[in-house]
C-alpha cells in the first residue's frame, strides 16, 4: 500500500532553535495534511496543502509542498514550550480510496527551555 | 455539537467479548472517519462514511470489525470476539466535506486483556 515516510523521528531543540520535520511519499499525492499531536492528546489539524510548490505560513510555522507533490515539510521558527508535541504529516492519493488519509510515523519535538 | 465526541473514552474487555464503540460528529459534517492509533505510531485509516453509507472500508483489517452511520451523524464501531492485538486507540474525524481537513476526537482507549 501506499506509505509517508517521515524524518525525524525525534527532536530535542533548545528553546529558541529552529525546527524541521520532513515528509516523502514515493508516489504522488492529492494533497498533504499536518496535525499536531500533545502528549496524551488527540491530533489537531493545522493545514492543508493541495497545489503543486505551496508554501503557506501560519505565524511561525512555514509549510511546503514540493513540486512534484511528493515531499513536503514544516518549518518552526524560534521553537518555544508550547510546540511541543508531535507533528504528523497525512497525505491523500488520487482515485479510489482519495479520502484516506496516509499518515507518517510523526516527529516528536521536545523543547528545552 | 461542538467538537467530535467519542464514548467510551477507555474500555477493558476480555479476549473474546464484543465491543462498541461510539462517535458523535461535528453537526452538519457529512463525512466520518475511524482511525485507529498504537502507541508511537500514526493513526491508520479503518473505516470512511459519507452520509449514511461507507465510502470506503478498505481499512478494515477483517471481518470482526464493522461499523454503521444510519442516520448520518452518530457512528458507531463494532467489534467482535475481540484480540489482545485490537488494544489501540480508536479515534473518530469528521470534516465538513470529504478530503477536507478533520477534526478528531478524544478517541476510545481499547484494552483488550
Amino acid at each position: 500500500g501506499q506509505q509517508v515516510m517521515q524524518i525525524p523521528q525525534y527532536q530535542h531543540v533548545q528553546e529558541g532553535e529552529d525546527f524541521t520535520t520532513y515528509c516523502n511519499s514515493s508516489t504522488t499525492l492529492s494533497n498533504i495534511q499536518w496535525y499536531k499531536q500533545r502528549p496524551g492528546g488527540h491530533p489537531v489539524f493545522l493545514i492543508q496543502l493541495v497545489k503543486s510548490g505551496e508554501v503557506k505560513k501560519q505565524k511561525r510555522l512555514t509549510f511546503q509542498f514540493g513540486e512534484a507533490k511528493k515531499n513536503s515539510s514544516l518549518h518552526i521558527t524560534a521553537t518555544q514550550t508550547t510546540d511541543v508535541g508531535t507533528y504528523f504529516c497525512a497525505g491523500a492519493y488520487s482515485g479510489a480510496g482519495s479520502y484516506q488519509l496516509t499518515f507518517g510515523k510523526g516527529t516528536k519535538l521536545s523543547v528545552i527551555p | 455539537g461542538a467538537g467530535v465526541s467519542q464514548t467510551p473514552s477507555n474500555k477493558v474487555t476480555e479476549k473474546g467479548k464484543y465491543v462498541e464503540l461510539r462517535c458523535d460528529p461535528i453537526s452538519g459534517h457529512t463525512a466520518l472517519y475511524w482511525y485507529r492509533q498504537s502507541l508511537g505510531q500514526g493513526p491508520e485509516f479503518l473505516i470512511y462514511f459519507q452520509g449514511t453509507g461507507a465510502a470506503d472500508d478498505s481499512g478494515l483489517p477483517n471481518d470482526r470489525f464493522f461499523a454503521v452511520r444510519p442516520e448520518g451523524s452518530v457512528s458507531t464501531l463494532k467489534i467482535q470476539r475481540t484480540e489482545r492485538g485490537d488494544s489501540a486507540v480508536y479515534l473518530c474525524a469528521s470534516s465538513a466535506t470529504g478530503g477536507s481537513g478533520y477534526t478528531f476526537g478524544s478517541g476510545t482507549r481499547l484494552t483488550v486483556v
